[in-house]
């Protein structure tokens, strides 16, 4: 069985600070993505990253994939009210089957 | 465009009735996938079609769940019997069946079996 974990499970900040959310698998992917989920929704992509060391920047959001494609971090810098979500990371299975893996999600508050 | 629209957004039942949820994905999308999500076990994958064949079912937990995808416009996630332990958000998700692509979530269904 692939399993994502991802850590911390929760986050609480201050408005302004940065942090990091860790998405790791024992297993290789042949891609990663991280999405976002607001409460009484369905997820929402943020990014797919495909190669292993590629890195992605979406405004304040950093998304890096593993070397190995085993892992994956996102970096959000100077954290605002509106990135409080849960944060998933989702690999996809090399299989060739598409079949996309979710991790156990990142719940992240910032505070004004 | 319309996304992925999934219906009851909400339905309570009572244990042991049959429950059908229902999802029709993004036009022109070729996967269909139904993931189920709680507090305790996350997003979990359930089943995963392609050009409407089930491809991957090993998510299902058990014989009481069943999918269907009749046309590439539909499908259903049967639970019969209901179950408390059944209680979740059900999504549904639709992509182009290329790695990388986007999967579109539909705005789930909310079940409670009481």
């Amino acid at each position: 069985t692939q399993l994502l974990e991802q850590s911390p499970q929760f986050l609480s900040i201050q408005e302004g600070e940065n942090l990091t959310v860790y998405c790791n698998s024992s297993s290789v992917f042949s891609s990663l993505q991280w999405y976002r989920q607001e409460p009484g929704e369905g997820p929402v992509l943020l990014v797919t990253v495909v190669t292993g060391g590629e890195v992605k920047k979406l405004k304040r959001l950093t998304f890096q994939f593993g070397d190995a494609r085993k892992d994956s971090s996102l970096h959000i810098t100077a954290a605002q009210p509106g990135d409080t979500g849960l944060y998933l990371c989702a690999g996809a299975t090399t299989s060739g089957t598409y079949k996309y893996i979710f991790g156990t999600g990142t719940r992240l508050k910032v505070l004004a | 465009d319309a996304g992925v629209i999934q219906s009851p957004r909400h339905e309570v039942t009572e244990m042991g009735q049959e429950v059908t949820l229902r999802c029709k994905p993004i036009s022109g999308h070729n996967s269909l996938f139904w993931y189920r999500q709680t507090m305790m076990r996350g997003l979990e994958l359930l089943i995963y079609f392609n050009n409407n064949v089930p491809i991957d079912d090993s998510g299902m937990p058990e014989d009481r769940f069943s999918a269907k995808m009749p046309n590439a416009s539909f499908s259903t996630l049967k639970i019969q019997p209901s179950e408390p332990r059944d209680s979740a958000v059900y999504f549904c998700a639709s992509s182009l069946r290329v790695t990388g692509n986007t999967i579109y979530f539909g705005e789930g269904s909310w079940l409670t079996v009481v």
